[in-house]
């Protein structure tokens, strides 16, 4: 079955430091590959996708790159702020599953604290 | 207002007591999901559904029920709640035919059961 294995955390920077957060991904199929992020108190929002291998999703400085051959999607930013203090979560979807089998699959999520 | 809503925003409960939370979403979405956070487990599927009146079970299903009798509307029940059933409960909607896009999550509802 599909799993989602993201480093665990808690991670904690200082602003404008560089971040990393893995995520390794074991799908059947073609997924699309998500990062949500959930401030505190809140839902969780999406943050970037990827469709396909090599595709690189970005938004709000945030990036991360569909790697097929090393079945990862890793989220970066060059230089945090303490507004992204907040807790990451990778997250897969088969889309050749159909049906009632559609749902994605989530990590555990990583909370990331970044300092002033 | 346009959106995935869910009420209450906190619930306190006696164990045993019936609860029901509330999930509403605008969009017409086929797919609606329940997930409970807890620290240390991540996201974990309690039911969801692919339309109205189709649910199904996801990956802790035990003491919840759930019924989709209308699009918009995806209430969870739990019969009869216990101290382990004291989470942070999330609704989330989805379309198929834009299942690119991801889901689409409410605030949640922080449920504790005394």
């Amino acid at each position: 079955g599909n799993s989602v294995t993201q480093m665990e955390g808690p991670v904690t920077l200082s602003e404008e430091a560089f971040l990393t957060i893995n995520c390794t991904y074991t799908a059947t199929g073609y997924p699309s590959l998500f990062w949500y992020v959930q401030y505190p108190g809140e839902g969780l929002q999406l943050l970037l996708k990827a469709t396909k291998a090599d595709d690189k999703g970005s938004n709000k400085g945030f990036e991360a790159t569909y790697r097929k051959e090393t079945t990862s999607f890793h989220l970066e930013k060059g230089s945090v702020q303490v507004s992204d203090s907040a807790v990451y979560f990778c997250a897969l979807s088969d889309l050749n599953s159909g049906g009632s089998n559609y749902k994605l699959t989530f990590g555990k999520g990583t909370l990331l604290t970044v300092n002033p | 207002d346009a959106g995935i809503t869910q009420s209450p925003r906190y619930k306190i409960t006696e164990t045993g007591r019936q609860v029901t939370l509330m999930c509403h979403q605008t969009w017409s979405h086929s797919y609606m999901f329940w997930y409970r956070q807890d620290l240390g487990h991540g996201l974990r599927l309690i039911y969801y559904s692919a339309a109205a009146d189709i649910t199904d079970k996801g990956e802790v299903p035990d003491g919840y029920v759930v019924s989709r009798s209308k699009t918009e509307n995806f209430p969870l029940t739990l019969e009869s709640a216990t101290r382990s059933q004291t989470s942070v409960y999330f609704c989330a909607s989805s379309e198929w035919s834009d299942r690119e896009a991801g889901y689409t999550f409410g605030s949640g509802t922080r449920l504790t059961v005394v």
